[in-house]
């Protein structure tokens, strides 16, 4: 049974381009929510997608969207790059019944130069 | 805005010893709280988890204690082993959303 699954594992781009973060869930989940990992930090919550829709939304500007697939992927998309959106973007799935039990992809690396 | 504190920053135990991660909150609208350990490489695993209406949870080696009154939760690793290194981040969970807020995370190192 895979695990959440991420591509790409590592990205480099230069300020101002777009990029696109790809995350497949768990077998059986059907929420996904997005973190942003920076370096010697906790992840922050960017959003939560569920039936196709954001459902909740952290302190992320709009450069920030997302997309979630009737087979339950999702995509991280971000505009304009800033150097300060360099960091370890992790996906994470469940299940809408044990909201607790949350588990983690092992992330893409985004380098922004 | 740092909802969630954690300290320390990193830890450095003996084989057999026990490792202490302490965590405090500001706000009272949290619901559950649970540890996880990050591999270097890999995202965070669920490691233990707590609710606020019980004091104690203990699975394995794991424990947390946590203090409502005094917004504080801990974990404690019993007999800490070297293959416990890692990254310990504890979190915190709004009411009524799935949003979990992290903390700084605690580096664990532990010496054969």
């Amino acid at each position: 049974d895979a695990g959440v699954t991420q591509s790409p594992t590592h990205l480099i781009k230069t300020r101002g381009q777009q990029v696109t973060l790809r995350c497949s869930p768990k077998s059986g989940h059907d929420t996904v929510s997005w973190y942003q990992q920076a370096l010697g930090q906790g992840p922050q919550f960017i959003f939560q997608y569920y039936e196709e829709e954001e459902r909740q939304r952290g302190n992320f500007p709009d450069r920030f969207s997302g997309h979630q697939y009737p087979n339950y992927s999702s995509e991280l998309n971000v505009n304009a790059l800033l150097l300060g959106d360099s960091a370890l973007y992790l996906c994470a799935s469940s299940f809408q019944g044990p909201r607790e039990k949350l588990f983690f992809g092992s992330g893409t690396q985004l380098s922004v130069l | 805005q740092q909802q969630v504190k954690q300290s320390p920053q990193s830890l450095i135990v003996q084989k057999g010893g026990i490792s202490i991660i302490n965590c405090a909150y500001e706000n009272t609208a949290f619901d559950y709280f649970p540890w996880y350990q990050q591999f270097p490489g890999k995202g965070p695993a669920l490691l233990i988890a707590i609710r606020p209406d019980v004091s104690e949870k203990k699975e394995g080696r794991f424990t947390i204690s946590f203090n409502k009154s005094a917004k504080q939760f801990s974990l404690h690793i019993m007999d800490s082993q070297p293959g416990d290194s890692a990254t310990y981040f504890c979190a915190a969970r709004k009411y009524n959303t799935d949003k979990l807020i992290f903390g700084t995370g605690t580096r664990l190192q532990v010496f054969p």
